[in-house]
């Protein structure tokens, strides 16, 4: 089955930096690629999401980029403020197929 | 993006009692809902998936018994923790999807269920 790694663990950068967090993922056929943030308490908030056809997605100061080949996919935050900090965590998933998670990176900005 | 809710958001009980949580889909209507287990510190694990009007699918190892999951309308999920004991204490998170046009829609995740087993 899927497996989804994800590094690093814990990251930490000053307000203003950028973040980069990476997952690597086993299944070639896997076609959908979330990211989740978590704040301490709260449920799972996605905040983007890529599909296997396209190679990079943005949103404002967020931003997914697949590498299909390579089979893994990063999520870069530009302009990191405090109220990013949380944990967050990659998933994969084929069709119709579950969601596999990473094990989450916890983030945390320092003004 | 669309709204998933949780009743309630943190419950208390003794041990041997069972406790129902509720997760609905305000804004759409939902083919899939998943329930996950959090523990401190670890990412979420995948206990049952459940489609409208159909019997849950468990995962290995997750008990269908203890952990009751009805599906009974495409915007109500429960999920009831039978005869609970204070090894169930954890974070209940519960997931909502549509299906349409051949392809599985976003999950969006409720805000979670504290469950506290004395």
């Amino acid at each position: 089955g899927e497996n989804v790694e994800q590094h690093p663990s814990t990251l930490s950068v000053q307000e203003g930096d950028s973040a980069v967090i990476k997952c690597t993922y086993s299944d070639s056929a896997s076609n959908y690629f979330p990211w989740y943030k978590q704040e301490l308490g709260k449920g799972p908030q996605l905040i983007i999401d890529i599909r296997s056809n396209v190679g990079e997605k943005k949103d404002q100061r967020i931003a997914v980029t697949l590498n299909k080949t390579a089979k893994h996919f990063s999520l870069h935050i530009t302009e990191t403020q405090p109220e990013d900090s949380a944990v967050y965590f990659c998933a994969a998933r084929k069709g119709f197929q579950k969601l596999v998670f990473g094990t989450g990176t916890r983030l945390l900005v320092s003004p | 993006g669309a709204v998933v809710s949780q009743h309630p958001s943190w419950v208390i009980c003794k041990s041997g009692t069972s406790v129902k949580i509720e997760c609905r889909s305000l804004d759409f209507q939902a083919t899939t809902m998943f329930w996950y287990r959090q523990f401190p510190k670890q990412s979420l694990m995948l206990m049952a998936t459940s489609n409208e009007g159909s019997k849950a699918t468990y995962e290995q190892g997750v008990e269908k018994d203890k952990f009751l999951i009805n599906h009974a309308s495409l915007t109500l999920s429960t999920l009831t923790v039978t005869s609970a004991h204070p090894e169930d204490s954890s974070f209940y998170i519960c997931s909502a999807s549509r299906t349409s046009g051949g392809t599985t829609d976003t999950q969006y995740f409720g805000p979670g269920t504290r469950l506290t087993v004395l």
